[in-house]
């Protein structure tokens, strides 16, 4: 299983739940990523970790929605009080850290994640 | 402007037509280019890196002109399952390291 790999596939959740995303990246990779996309629509860009380093979370939509990771490799990505609004697949990525052409980004399944 | 800019189409073609897509970029130090493919209610998957010197796998040819600033991705003899959106992918170190994906320009190729 060299792949990235999400969890769950799948979650329906109630409005006002908080809700818990994991992603387990590539082992080896220092840098991930979430995204989310909405049907039909782009990726949006939420959160970039590399290393050590503090994360990038000019993407985040608003302060109910925070990523951790822990020991450089698996995320969490946590929406609290969800609204309908927050529906959408919500997609991990990892990659080597490097810049260059050898560092392209590799995708988990997501998790498709639905509000009611 | 966006960062990454590509026509969103769709582009409907006959199965063996050739088809190109080009996407452009505004950050002139982006450093390195992608192109993904992404079908419908799948996660995006690397076709191909793009190389200075221009690259070749198969079917697909992925060009870079720096100095236009542009990327582009030909397919030739389209099949049925080239159907799918393609996504223009640039990275860049300004202000910090950035993956920056283009909206994606939807392909339907057609029997």
């Amino acid at each position: 299983g060299a792949g990235v790999s999400q969890s769950p596939s799948n979650k329906v959740t109630e409005k006002g739940k908080d809700v818990e995303l994991r992603c387990d990246p590539i082992s080896g990779h220092t840098a991930l990523y979430w995204y989310r996309q909405s049907l039909g629509q782009g990726l949006e860009f939420l959160i970039y970790f590399q290393g050590n380093s503090a994360p990038d979370k000019s993407g985040l939509p608003s302060d109910r929605f925070s990523a951790e990771r822990t020991g450089g490799s698996v995320s969490t990505l946590t929406i609290q009080r969800t609204q309908q609004e927050d529906s959408a697949v919500y997609l991990c990525a990892s990659s080597s850290g490097r810049t260059g052409i050898n560092s392209p980004l590799h995708f988990g399944n997501g998790t498709r994640l639905t509000v009611t | 402007r966006k960062e990454v800019e590509q026509d969103p189409g769709p582009f409907n073609v006959p199965e063996g037509a050739t088809v190109a897509f080009n996407c452009t970029y505004s950050n002139s130090a982006s450093q390195s280019f992608f192109w993904y493919r992404q079908d419908c209610r799948k996660e995006p998957k690397l076709l191909m890196s793009v190389y200075s010197s221009g690259n070749e796998d198969g079917r697909f040819t992925a060009q870079l002109n720096r100095a236009s600033q542009y990327i582009s991705l030909l397919i030739r003899d389209s099949k049925l399952s080239d159907s799918a959106t393609y996504l223009c992918v640039v990275n860049s170190l300004t202000g910090g390291f950035k993956t920056i994906f283009g909206a994606g320009t939807r392909l339907f190729v057609k029997a």
